[in-house]
């Protein structure tokens, strides 16, 4: 089945430490997505890709990092710069101009040690 | 800008009772219009989406939602609730055709179901 898989489920982060969320998708999707859920706040987006080898800041892009090496990978590093990394990581993707609908990974949760 | 406002934080229904969940948006032209469902520790799925044409859409799992221009809301619906619908449940608005990247989230709605 297709889909989007994010891993780990789970990540700690040390302070002054750089961490790598995985998201691969099989959907052949052209745009990936990163946000962010902190309770009660609803979903806020990191960055964006429309197409490989591209990306775009969202609105909240500092402290965090990504690339897009492959049309199925869009990996995001949270750099020792977040000064408050602690939140739910949903990564999703589309087929943009189409019917925008947005297919969502399991997400993972980083939390601070 | 736009935005979405979901004025419930939380609702608390029984089994078999009718739901209505609300969502109010900010937008200056015509929005797309969205409703997701969030398990807990799980990713959004979507329910339901208005962009154009009959006010009122059908969507999964027995959902409605009903687009009021007049009133800037697009409230989600459902007959007869479920135990499996306690979730959370986002509204989301965008411009039309302008790309996923520009949806603007509520903060949601949590559905405790009673048995």
């Amino acid at each position: 089945d297709g889909g989007i898989t994010q891993s780990p489920k789970y990540l700690f982060r040390k302070e002054g430490q750089n961490v790598t969320l995985s998201c691969e998708q099989n959907l052949n999707h052209d745009a990936m997505y990163w946000y962010r859920q902190d309770p009660g706040q609803g979903l806020r987006l990191i960055y964006y890709s429309q197409i490989v080898n591209d990306f775009q800041k969202g609105d909240i892009a500092e402290g965090y990092s990504v690339s897009r090496e492959k049309k199925e990978s869009f990996p995001l590093t949270v750099t020792s710069a977040q000064k408050n990394p602690t939140a739910f990581y949903l990564c999703a993707s589309s087929i943009p101009a189409e019917d925008e609908k947005l297919f969502f990974g399991s997400g993972t949760q980083l939390s601070v040690l | 800008a736009q935005s979405v406002t979901q004025p419930d934080i939380h609702i608390t229904v029984s089994e078999g009772a009718s739901l209505e969940l609300r969502c109010n948006y900010s937008y200056g032209a015509t929005p797309y219009l969205f409703w997701y469902v969030q398990s807990p520790g799980q990713g959004l799925q979507l329910l339901l989406k208005y962009f154009s044409g009959d006010t009122l859409v059908q969507g999964i799992k027995g959902f409605e939602a009903e687009f009021k221009r007049s009133q800037s809301s697009f409230n989600l619906r459902k007959p007869s609730v479920h135990w499996s619908d306690a979730a959370e449940y986002f509204c989301a608005v965008g411009p039309s055709g302008a790309g996923s990247y520009q949806l603007t989230f509520g903060k949601g709605t949590k559905l405790s179901v009673i048995p």
